[in-house]
């Protein structure tokens, strides 16, 4: 009963260094969402996915990429890391419709040094 | 475009006291809403939801009633535990279908 599924848990860069974070789902959910969580800004879109195949720009994409590698893999990428990216990342996935609820992964801390 | 307000927190109780965590919103047409709680060092969960006027969504004692005269979705709960502690998020999803979230209110129960 895996639901959605993110790594690594944590992880430190040095400034300028890149990464990716993973995720998958195993409900066939047909949209996935990265969102970033800052003490005092709640949640904050980055990107999202509302089919395979597509990605969009949320509210605060910029210094991310995403690939959406397949139905179930939704990936973000940090090509040159900085500082104000340290926060607290999470996957989500879900139907589309307004009804629908989100399933959310249970989060990547990133510190930037 | 779509938001959401929550009062700030912390919100701090005793046990067995009565909680309201204020929800208000702006969006256009008839958006669903809802209620997610994250407890310390989990991702965010459905805690109730509800999808049209004057719905009422509940689960675990938890309850919140879709005022669209006065575009709210105040969170009660009659008697909190200590359990309950954790941040509480308000969201909607309306014409967009994107979820819209709140700032987050965090509840500490002390016994």
């Amino acid at each position: 009963n895996a639901g959605v599924t993110q790594t690594p848990k944590f992880q430190v860069l040095k400034t300028g260094q890149s990464m990716t974070l993973q995720c998958a789902q195993d409900m066939n959910h047909n949209s996935m969402y990265w969102y970033r969580q800052d003490p005092g800004m709640g949640l904050r879109l980055i990107y999202y996915s509302a089919s395979e195949g597509t990605t969009d720009k949320g509210e605060v994409p910029n210094g991310y990429n995403v690939s959406r590698l397949n139905k179930r893999e939704f990936s973000l990428r940090l090509e040159s890391a900085a500082p104000s990216q340290t926060s607290v990342y999470f996957c989500a996935s879900g139907w589309t419709g307004p009804n629908e609820k989100l399933f959310f992964g249970s989060g990547t801390q990133l510190s930037v040094l | 475009g779509d938001s959401v307000t929550q009062m700030e927190g912390p919100v701090t109780l005793s046990e067995e006291a009565f909680l309201t965590i204020n929800c208000t919103y702006t969006a256009t047409g008839y958006p669903s809403l809802f209620w997610y709680v994250q407890y310390p060092g989990e991702g965010l969960q459905l805690l109730l939801k509800a999808t049209k006027a004057d719905d009422k969504g509940s689960n675990k004692g938890f309850e919140a009633t879709y005022r669209k005269e006065t575009t709210s979705f105040h969170l009660e709960k009659g008697s909190v535990q200590v359990s309950d502690s954790a941040v509480y998020f308000c969201a909607l999803s309306g014409g967009s279908y994107i979820p819209t979230f709140g700032r987050g209110t965090s509840l500490i129960v002390h016994p």
